[in-house]
This record gives structure tokens, C-alpha cells and sequence, in this order.
């Protein structure tokens, strides 16, 4: 089975600073990944998918990598607003079928 | 893109009230849906598989007569959580999956439920 761990599991950093969140799975046979934002009491937003073929995908001031043989993918933010306060969670999605594997997420707070 | 619309939004309710929550894909037709719920902290969880004109395929530890599921039709699935009691209060999340395109799954915006 899966399993999904974001490192850290929360993060504090003035306004302005570039950040890095982490994620690791144990299982490489993977459909894709996707990191999401979640605020306070609301949904999912989906930031960024990377298809299994791909290495990276840029949005804005976002850059999510993939190393599938290492099992690994980090969320990039670049110039950090206190609007990017939130937590963000990246998903398995398994190879063989349509299930996503979350995990726990980082708790990110950006000080103005 | 693919969207998909969940309601409500927030839900209060006595305990041993039902509540239904309702997925819609408005733009697509899915056969297959997802409900997730998510404690205080913790991460989302896959609480059952839900595909169109059959029953749906709970994941283990999840009561099925309490969160009854309903996919009655392609762009809709419901979930009722029946008696609902303190401890059912949660974040629930749907998900649908449109095959038609590479990302596959859309996420409703998700259902706040607060049991008295």
C-alpha cells in the first residue's frame, strides 16, 4: 500500500522568503501526483499535476518537481505571501487504479 | 476543465439527525465518484468508491449503513450520513472522476459537518 509523508508538518517563514515542501511515497508505479491547498474550513484546491512522465509543471510562482525513482516531489514557492498561508497536501495517484493517497500535509504560515 | 459542485457547504445539525451530501459534475459525466472525510490534523481519508448503478465499494472500517451512498445517475452521487452523532462531525470531500481528460479527478469544494 501507498503511503504518502509531507516533511515538515508545519512551516513559519517572513514574508518574501522562497520555500520548499516535501513529499515522499514509498511505491513508484504511480499515475500522477498533485499537490493541493487546503484553507481553514474549506476545500481542496488543486495548485499543480505532474503526469508520471513528467518532471516538473510551473504555475506562477509555484514549481512542483517529481522524481518518481526516488519516490520523491517539492512544492517551490517562490517569493512567499502571507495569502499563501495555508496547508498544502500533495496525492498519490496509484498506477492501477483511481485512487489517491494523501498525505498528512504542511502547515504553512507566511508572517507578514 | 472539469467541475464539480458539492453542497452544502456547512452543515449543522441535532445528534440523530440524517444529513445529505450532494457531488455533482457539472460539465462531465462520471461513473466513478470518491467520498473522503478529513479529521482536525489529520489527512484526507478514502471512505468509499462509488460507481454509477451499483453499490458502492467501502473501504474498510467505514460503516455502510451509516454512510449510506447513493449513485443514482452519471453526474451524481450523494452521501447520507444517517443518526449522525458528535464524533461524525468532519470534513467531507467528493471526487469524480472524468476520464475524458489526463487529470482524471476534480474535487468538490467540500462539506463541513458540525453534529450538536
Amino acid at each position: 500500500k501507498q503511503e504518502v509523508t509531507q516533511i515538515p508538518a508545519a512551516l513559519s517563514v517572513p514574508e518574501g522568503e522562497n520555500l520548499v515542501l516535501n513529499c515522499s511515497f514509498t511505491d513508484s508505479a504511480i499515475y500522477n501526483l498533485q499537490w493541493f491547498r487546503q484553507d481553514p474550513g474549506k476545500g481542496l484546491t488543486s495548485l499543480l499535476l505532474i503526469q508520471s512522465s513528467q518532471r516538473e509543471q510551473t504555475s506562477g510562482r509555484l514549481n512542483a518537481s517529481l522524481d518518481k525513482s526516488s519516490g520523491r516531489s517539492t512544492l517551490y514557492i517562490a517569493a512567499s505571501q502571507p495569502g499563501d498561508s495555508a496547508t498544502y497536501l500533495c496525492a498519490v495517484c496509484e498506477d492501477t487504479g483511481n485512487q489517491f493517497y494523501f498525505g498528512t500535509g504542511t502547515s504553512l504560515t507566511v508572517i507578514p | 476543465g472539469a467541475v464539480v459542485s458539492q453542497h452544502p457547504s456547512w452543515v449543522i445539525c441535532k445528534s440523530g439527525t440524517s444529513v445529505k451530501i450532494e457531488c455533482r459534475s457539472l460539465d462531465f459525466q462520471a461513473t466513478t465518484m470518491f467520498w473522503y472525510r478529513q479529521f482536525p490534523k489529520q489527512s484526507l481519508m478514502l471512505m468509499a468508491t462509488s460507481n454509477e448503478g451499483s453499490k458502492a465499494t467501502y473501504e474498510q472500517g467505514v460503516e455502510k449503513d451509516k454512510f449510506l451512498i447513493n449513485h443514482a445517475s452519471l453526474t451524481l452521487s450523494t452521501l447520507t450520513v444517517t443518526s449522525a452523532h458528535p464524533e461524525d462531525s468532519s470534513f467531507y470531500i467528493c471526487s469524480a472522476e472524468n476520464r475524458g481528460l489526463r487529470e482524471k479527478l476534480f474535487f468538490g469544494s467540500g462539506t463541513q459537518l458540525s453534529v450538536l
